[in-house]
């Protein structure tokens, strides 16, 4: 089936610190999300991004959908203790919502 | 408006027993889909729907059945517990217009 990489698997980083973390797939897809996981609690959907080469922000949070359509980042910037949690990225081929393949995650720790 | 509501949110099973783990949601999605989670690991699709009556396996079903009589409702069953589906479960709900949302999450022990 479909997989995705993600990396790094785990970052410490200082607070006031930017961050980045990636994801690559072995197979296309036409979207790709990036959620957070804080602990105890579901995933929580950051960023979705729907077009070859889109950037978007929300907030201090940028990811862009790879032109290849085999990969996305995001970048966290001015990082701060509630970045904390682990970082999800997911891709689909087709356009059920709740057919995602996900990557293992990056968790990030925030030391003030 | 309560989301996606999972129920239980925790659960120790017996190898061999049986049990149904809960999925509600209150936003009228027509999608809906049952993820594990192990330690360390991404979510793994178990079982989705899209749409009342309509239901196909992700990509680890083995061990799961699942059913949508109602949009609301998609439980997960788990036909006879083994350890190696001891994880965290999670329910998510979705639309053509919007991305899943996430409930909070069954931990699931089986022992």
């Amino acid at each position: 089936g479909q997989q995705l990489n993600q990396s790094p698997q785990s970052m410490f980083i200082q607070e006031g610190e930017d961050v980045s973390m990636n994801c690559t797939s072995s197979s296309i897809f036409n979207t790709w999300l990036w959620y957070k996981q804080d602990p105890g609690e579901g995933p929580v959907l950051l960023i979705a991004l729907y077009k070859a080469g889109e950037l978007t922000s929300n907030g201090r949070l940028t990811a862009q959908f790879g032109i290849t359509r085999k990969d996305s980042f995001l970048n966290i910037s001015a990082s701060i203790p509630s970045d904390v949690g682990i970082y999800f990225c997911a891709g689909r081929s087709g356009t059920n919502a709740g057919k995602s393949t996900f990557g293992d995650g990056t968790t990030l720790t925030v030391k003030p | 408006n309560a989301g996606v509501t999972q129920t239980p949110k925790f659960q120790v099973l017996k190898t061999g027993q049986s049990m149904t783990l809960q999925c509600a949601q209150d936003m009228n999605h027509e999608y809906m889909s049952w993820y594990r989670q192990d330690p360390g690991m991404g979510l793994r699709l178990i079982h989705y729907s899209v749409g009342a009556g309509i239901t196909d396996q992700g990509e680890v079903p083995n061990g799961y059945n699942v059913s949508r009589s109602t949009t609301e409702d998609f439980p997960l069953r788990l036909l006879s517990a083994a350890p190696s589906q001891t994880s965290v479960y999670f329910c998510a709900s979705s639309n053509r217009d919007t991305e899943a949302f996430f409930g909070q999450g069954t931990r699931l022990t089986v022992v």
